[in-house]
């Protein structure tokens, strides 16, 4: 089945250590974005990518980095420079139609903590 | 800010009513979508409604848009405890260089 697989589910980070979260999907979808969710505040863009080794800062990059070398891969690192890193992550996954994109395809999350 | 509005914020109703949640947003969109999220779990795309189009039903959601009241709806009939989720408005629109700006959502509450 198609889909998009977020791992781990569960991840805790000390403090001043960098950890990266994983996101593939076998969609072929060209479009990938990572959100962050904090209790009552909805989803916020971190970073996305509409093109392999291509991505664009969303509206809270700061602390956090991505690549996209392959077209189903789009991780996510939490630097130590995220000074309050503990939420929910999402990825999710769109494909690019002439009027714009598809619906997304989301992933099941990944819960960060900082211990 | 760009992002939809939401309301209610929460919506508690029991089972077997309709639920009606609404969404207000301020700049002309390309489209609007919905979307479900169960606790602790990823959202699930419900409905994409274009700006030209008026209303889409998919079994029991039936989403409406009126462009000159820059709203949309997303009514659920005849709700069941498993409707029990958020609920978010998505919009897509010029500005947003092809990404969707996501509100901050409705929380539903379906007792049994």
């Amino acid at each position: 089945d198609g889909g998009i697989t977020q791992s781990p589910k569960y991840l805790f980070r000390k403090e001043g250590q960098n950890v990266t979260l994983s996101c593939e999907q076998n969609l072929n979808h060209d479009a990938m974005y990572w959100y962050r969710q904090d209790p009552g505040q909805g989803l916020r863009l971190i970073y996305y990518s509409q093109i392999v080794n291509d991505f664009q800062k969303g509206d809270i990059a700061e602390g956090y980095s991505v690549s996209r070398e392959k077209k189903e891969s789009f991780p996510l690192t939490v630097t130590s420079a995220q000074k309050n890193p503990t939420a929910f992550y999402l990825c999710a996954s769109a494909r690019v139609l002439g009027q714009g994109l598809s619906g997304y395809t989301f992933g099941s999350g990944t819960r960060l903590t900082v211990v | 800010s760009q992002q939809g509005e939401e309301d209610p914020q929460a919506l508690s109703i029991q089972e077997g009513e309709n639920a009606t949640m609404n969404c207000s947003y301020k700049t002309s969109i390309n489209n609007l979508q919905w979307y479900r999220q169960n606790s602790g779990r990823g959202l699930v795309h419900l409905i994409l409604i274009r700006s030209n189009e008026r209303e889409k039903h998919s079994g029991r959601l039936r989403v409406t848009l009126d462009t000159s009241k820059k709203s949309s709806s997303l009514l659920i009939t005849a709700s069941r405890a498993a409707d029990t989720a958020s609920y978010f408005c998505a919009l897509l629109y010029g500005g947003s260089q092809g990404n969707l700006i996501f509100g901050k959502g409705t929380k539903l509450s379906v007792k049994p």
